[in-house]
């Protein structure tokens, strides 16, 4: 079974602290996508990362993915209110098949106060 | 319009009531998804659709009925549920056909079986 474990579960701030999220597996990704989910919307996706190695940026954020493609990280800086909630990791199978699904982290629950 | 709409956004049943959950979209996309989400968890895949046909169902209790009567709408029809099917329902849809793409999701439905 292919698992991504996701961590920490929880993290409460304070506005302005830097904070990183990861996503680790023993299995091998054919790319991973980062979503954030905002209470009462659905999930929001924010970057795919396809290659090994790749890093994007995405204003404050900063997504990299492993180099053997089976972890990544998010990275905020200077964390603001509005990056408040639910961040979720979720992994393409490297493995072909029709009916390969996405295998979710756990998600990571962020809280940054004021 | 790159949007995926969900109908009603809360519903309260109960457990001998019959009910559909409806969803839409107009981009084109191929694939179109059931999942369920318990508060500060990760979406459950319940049901994929790839080009109108049934392709995954994750054995989701037969009281789950999904339907797509045409390559934009997904309906999920309800019955005879129990307390703790009460959850987010997340429809989302996809451009490629197989269950593995970056995905769109709605805003969801907010389902409470009484």
């Amino acid at each position: 079974t292919q698992l991504l474990e996701q961590s920490p579960q929880f993290l409460s701030i304070q506005e302005g602290e830097n904070l990183t999220v990861y996503c680790n597996s023993s299995s091998v990704f054919s790319s991973l996508q980062w979503y954030r989910q905002e209470p009462g919307e659905g999930p929001v996706l924010l970057v795919t990362v396809v290659t090994g190695g790749e890093v994007k940026k995405l204003k404050r954020l900063t997504f990299q993915f492993g180099d053997a493609r089976k972890d990544s990280s998010l990275h905020i800086t200077a964390a603001q209110p509005g990056d408040t909630g639910l961040y979720l990791c979720a992994g393409k199978p490297l493995r072909a098949g029709n009916n390969r699904k996405l295998i979710w982290g756990l998600g990571t629950s962020l809280a940054v106060n004021p | 319009d790159t949007e995926v709409t969900q109908t009603p956004k809360h519903l309260v049943m109960g457990m001998t009531n019959k009910k559909s959950l409806k969803c839409e979209q107009h981009m084109g996309h191929r694939a179109m998804y059931w999942y369920k989400q318990k508060a500060k968890k990760p979406p459950e895949l319940m049901f994929v659709y790839s080009y109108e046909k049934l392709s995954i169902n994750e054995s989701v209790p037969s009281r789950f009925s999904p339907e797509c009567p045409n390559s934009s709408l997904l309906n999920l029809h309800l019955h005879a549920l129990q307390p703790e099917d009460s959850a987010l329902y997340l429809c989302a849809s996809s451009p490629g056909p197989t269950g593995a793409n970056v995905l769109t999701f709605g805003a969801g439905s907010r389902l409470t079986v009484l």
